[in-house]
């Protein structure tokens, strides 16, 4: 099963706007409202930011938003932080009723 | 204290067995969707399988490359998930997370991650 596209890194400087991309199919990024991304920091277990495409969890800043258009998924970090600085990943539930990954992107706050 | 906390993890010969574990605590065990996540070194992280609460039914599913080969089930006597790994290959080598799958947000949103515990499939 292939994974959702996601570009391999994106950089930012602190203050800025950046945005993440996730590319899959109508049989699961465009055909459900069931994507989420997730922080991972080195050697950390990932944390979930935003779930069901818009929504955040308690305690998610609210600098971090979800959106989605098709079959693309976006999440945006506005007011880019050092501590942002981590790997993100994006999911979808596919049908068939399995979840897929998608390949990760390496954030830089430069 | 809401957590999860996975044991179990090691170093294996391929074709071998190990079997991991999963102890919940602070939540309602028997309510929530549990699955299995994994990181191969350096690499994505890769969806294992899931195992539905009793109260939905639960069914276990798969990822294609583990199906028939690894088996999920939970022990709600003891609020643990348990992941039995059998004929491991060397591409099973990973960081292995168990989390809640939906259970606060609901739309398959994996909420709750463990520590992950490491298996090393090697000769």
């Amino acid at each position: 099963q292939s994974a959702l596209t996601q570009p391999a890194s994106v950089s930012g400087s602190p203050g800025q706007s950046i945005t993440i991309s996730c590319t899959g199919t109508s049989s699961d990024v465009g055909g459900y409202n069931y994507v989420s991304w997730y922080q991972q920091h080195p050697g950390k277990a990932p944390k979930l930011m935003i779930y069901a495409v818009t929504n955040r969890p308690s305690g998610v800043s609210s600098r971090f938003s979800g959106s989605k258009s098709g079959n693309t998924a976006s999440l945006t970090i506005s007011g880019l932080q050092a501590e942002d600085e981590a790997d993100y990943y994006c999911s979808s539930y596919r049908s068939t009723s399995r979840v897929v990954f998608g390949g990760g992107t390496k954030l830089t706050v430069l | 204290e809401v957590q999860v906390v996975e044991s179990g993890g090691g170093l294996v010969k391929p074709g071998g067995s190990l079997r991991l574990s999963c102890a919940a605590s602070g939540f309602t065990f028997t309510n929530a969707w549990m699955s299995w996540v994994r990181q191969a070194p350096g690499k994505g992280l890769e969806w294992v399988g899931r195992i539905e609460s009793k109260t939905d039914g639960g069914t276990a599913d798969y990822a294609a490359p583990v199906k028939g080969r690894f088996t999920i089930s939970g022990d709600d006597s003891k609020n643990t998930l348990y992941l039995q790994m059998n004929s491991l290959k060397t591409e099973d080598t990973a960081v292995y997370y168990c989390a809640t799958e939906g259970y606060t947000y609901g739309y398959h949103a994996f909420e709750m991650w463990g520590q992950g515990t490491m298996v090393t499939v090697s000769s």
